[in-house]
């Protein structure tokens, strides 16, 4: 199975300000996947990270405010940007490895104040 | 539309009894369907998925396409099976992703 990281693990951060959230895999995964776990609620995927080509993104979910960055087969980042409290939750990165089987990140848990 | 509905968001059981989570879907195409646990304090991690029809710490899980369903099962729940539970199901034509259900939290009394 992949081991996936991701830094940091959590954040308090100002509203107006912008968090970037860094998601490390052990191995080269073709599809990296970014999800948003609110408080009480399950997992909603905000977008689909390809290397080589921008995101796509999810319904309800734009570019400009959570601009994702896939530079190479093992890492990604996605940015929080102009956070609200709405945007209090945990991000967690995934991919999809060998036999079709997605793996999580640890998760990041940010909370705007 | 792909949905995935888990009914119990909480659900309480003794050490030693059997329990069954529920998990029903809708999808038009042959879905494929997982079980992830979430210990607490832990990261999401894969319990199991019907494709390998496997046993993972004494959990089964069959798929019912008549019925659209995917329960969990167990038959005699331990402590450290409490957790948070969340059925998960992958459309062929979503290039992998996974639609959740709300999860269920699961608590196992000494």
């Amino acid at each position: 199975s992949a081991v996936i990281s991701q830094k940091p693990s959590r954040d308090i951060c100002q509203r107006g300000t912008s968090l970037t959230i860094q998601c490390q895999v052990d191995s080269q995964v073709t599809m990296m996947f970014w999800y948003r776990q609110q408080p009480g609620q399950s997992l909603t995927l905000i977008a689909t990270a390809n290397q080589g080509s921008e995101a796509t993104y999810e319904s309800g979910f734009v570019i400009d405010k959570f601009p994702i960055s896939r530079p190479n087969l093992t890492f990604s980042t996605l940015t929080v940007s102009n956070m609200s409290p709405e945007d209090s939750s945990i991000y967690l990165c995934s991919d999809r490895g060998r036999a079709e089987t997605q793996y999580f990140g640890p998760g990041t848990r940010l909370l705007v104040l | 539309a792909q949905r995935v509905t888990q009914p119990e968001k909480l659900l309480s059981v003794f050490k030693g009894a059997p329990v069954e989570l529920k998990c029903n879907y809708s999808y038009s195409g042959s879905p494929e369907l997982f079980w992830y646990v979430q210990y607490s304090r832990q990261r999401l991690q894969l319990l199991l998925r019907h494709i390998s029809r496997e046993s993972i710490k004494g959990f089964t899980a069959d798929l019912n396409k008549g019925e659209t369903s995917f329960h969990l099962k167990k038959p005699f729940a331990q402590e450290e099976d409490s957790a948070m539970y969340y059925c998960a199901l992958k459309g062929g034509s979503t290039l992998g992703r996974l639609y959740f259900g709300r999860g269920t939290q699961l608590t196992v009394w000494p």
